[in-house]
């Protein structure tokens, strides 16, 4: 069974950078793209991006290209979201997902990480 | 960027009742839709993909379906542990993205 453990919650001070880990079992994290979503309080679904850690190729969202970082180290089955410059807008659970070349569906999900941006 | 119309944003129904959410692609998207149910603090769970296949171990009493660029999640015999929020996603091209949500009471 795969699974997707996701790191724990974070209180960050504005201004600063965090960074998300997320860690596949179950499965090589070569037999998947690893997307990061984000969801603020009360709100929908935002995709921020995916890597494929086969060749560490990554594609963003337009409005996360300069927020957000993918990351992937196979060694370790893990997968790395890097958020900078953050602020209250960056409050958010961040959740890891997994797509295939058969399609971007995400049918395995961690369990999120909430991240807290205050000063 | 694809936009993904949902709606309702919410609704309640009745033990029993059938319910319709529904998506509207701004474009072409085939059949790359899938739908998601999250219940409160929970990460989304994978429902319907291909716009009409039943993940494993999803009820039967959930389907699919396609007309052109409108795209429905129904939902039979409605039971209590369906209520949550329903979010659609488009993966036919990036960025990939999701509909605003349908939260689902039952009354």
């Amino acid at each position: 069974e795969v699974q997707l453990q996701q790191s724990g919650a974070e209180l960050v001070r504005p201004g600063t950078s965090v960074k998300l880990s997320c860690k596949v079992s179950g499965d090589t994290i070569t037999a998947y793209y690893m997307h990061f979503v984000k969801q603020r309080p009360g709100q929908g679904l935002e995709w921020i991006g995916r890597i494929d850690p086969e060749d560490d190729s990554t594609k963003y969202a337009e409005k996360f290209k300069n927020k957000a970082t993918l990351t992937a180290d196979t060694s370790s089955n893990t997968a790395y979201l890097k958020l900078s410059s953050l602020t209250s807008e960056d409050t958010a659970t961040y959740f890891c997902t997994t797509g295939t070349v058969a399609g971007n569906w995400f049918a395995y999900w961690g369990q999120g990480t909430l991240v807290t941006v205050s000063s | 960027d694809i936009q993904m119309t949902q709606s309702p944003s919410s609704m309640s129904a009745s033990l029993g009742d059938t319910v319709t959410i529904t998506c509207l692609a701004s474009q072409d998207i085939g059949n790359y839709l899938s739908w998601y149910q999250q219940k409160p603090g929970k990460s989304p769970k994978l429902m319907i993909y291909g716009a009409t296949n039943l993940e494993d171990g999803v009820p039967s009493r959930f389907s699919g379906s396609r007309s052109g660029s409108d795209y429905s999640l129904t939902i039979n015999s409605l039971g209590y542990d369906d209520e949550g929020i329903y979010h659609c996603h488009q993966y036919y091209e990036y960025p990939l993205t999701f509909g605003s949500g349908t939260k689902l009471e039952i009354k």
